[in-house]
């Protein structure tokens, strides 16, 4: 799988779009960007993929770059309650065969009012 | 939605008792994996499963057991607990035959061993 990078943590402010970051230039043709956030004391949670066209989905936008080097996930109108760790993942589409997931560090993003 | 439900939220035993965490899905998903989330280590799969009766090692298999008897239960088990075993547990379901990266996590499960 190939190796992310995100900044360790965000402020923002509520109401404004919080724009995350990813770096991932060792990306593969076949690999998916996922994203997944996890707020304090709950599971991870599942809010959005793509492979090289941008995404969107009743919780986020997703906007991965032409070379597919990066991508940024968008929360339009951020409120309180997304307050949490975001995690942003590579991984090839599996069809079939159960497969784990790996969670690096990832973002932890702050709302404030 | 999917639904996955853990036993228990928080949990503290001994060292040395056999401690039992519990997983349930109610969305007919073949696939169950056990996680550990520790700070700064991120999620380490456990075990996994694939089937019912089926299990695969995942990175951390050592001092833990899984058992998979019905489709929609994943049991965890600890057969003597450590303090070294304190950490929050995630279970997560995912069906077979579509992006299985689309994991469902359930709230998890914080055991405190002392």
């Amino acid at each position: 799988d190939a190796k992310t990078t995100q900044p360790t943590s965000m402020d923002c402010a509520e109401g404004r779009a919080a724009n995350l970051p990813c770096n991932h230039s060792t990306i593969s043709g076949n690999e998916y960007v996922y994203w997944y956030r996890q707020i304090h004391s709950q599971g991870p949670q599942y809010i959005i993929h793509g492979l090289k066209n941008n995404e969107t989905n009743e919780m986020a936008s997703l906007i991965i770059t032409e070379d597919r080097k990066s991508s940024t996930l968008i929360l339009p109108h951020a409120t309180l309650r997304d307050t949490a760790v975001y995690y942003c993942i590579v991984r090839g589409k599996n069809t079939g065969t159960a497969s784990k997931l790996t969670f690096g560090t990832g973002t932890r993003l702050q709302v404030t009012l | 939605d999917v639904k996955v439900t853990q036993s228990s939220r928080y949990l503290v035993k001994r060292t040395g008792e056999k401690v039992f965490l519990e997983c349930v899905q109610d969305m007919d998903h073949e696939n169950m994996f056990w996680y550990r989330q520790d700070p700064g280590l991120g999620l380490r799969l456990i075990y996994f499963s694939y089937d019912v009766k089926m299990k695969e090692k995942g990175d951390i298999p050592e001092g833990y057991s899984v058992s998979r008897e019905k489709k929609e239960r994943f049991s965890l088990i600890l057969e003597s607990a450590s303090t070294n075993q304190t950490s929050m547990y995630l279970c997560a379901s995912t069906p077979w035959g579509r992006a299985s990266n689309e994991q469902f996590f359930g709230p998890g499960t914080r055991l405190t061993v002392l």
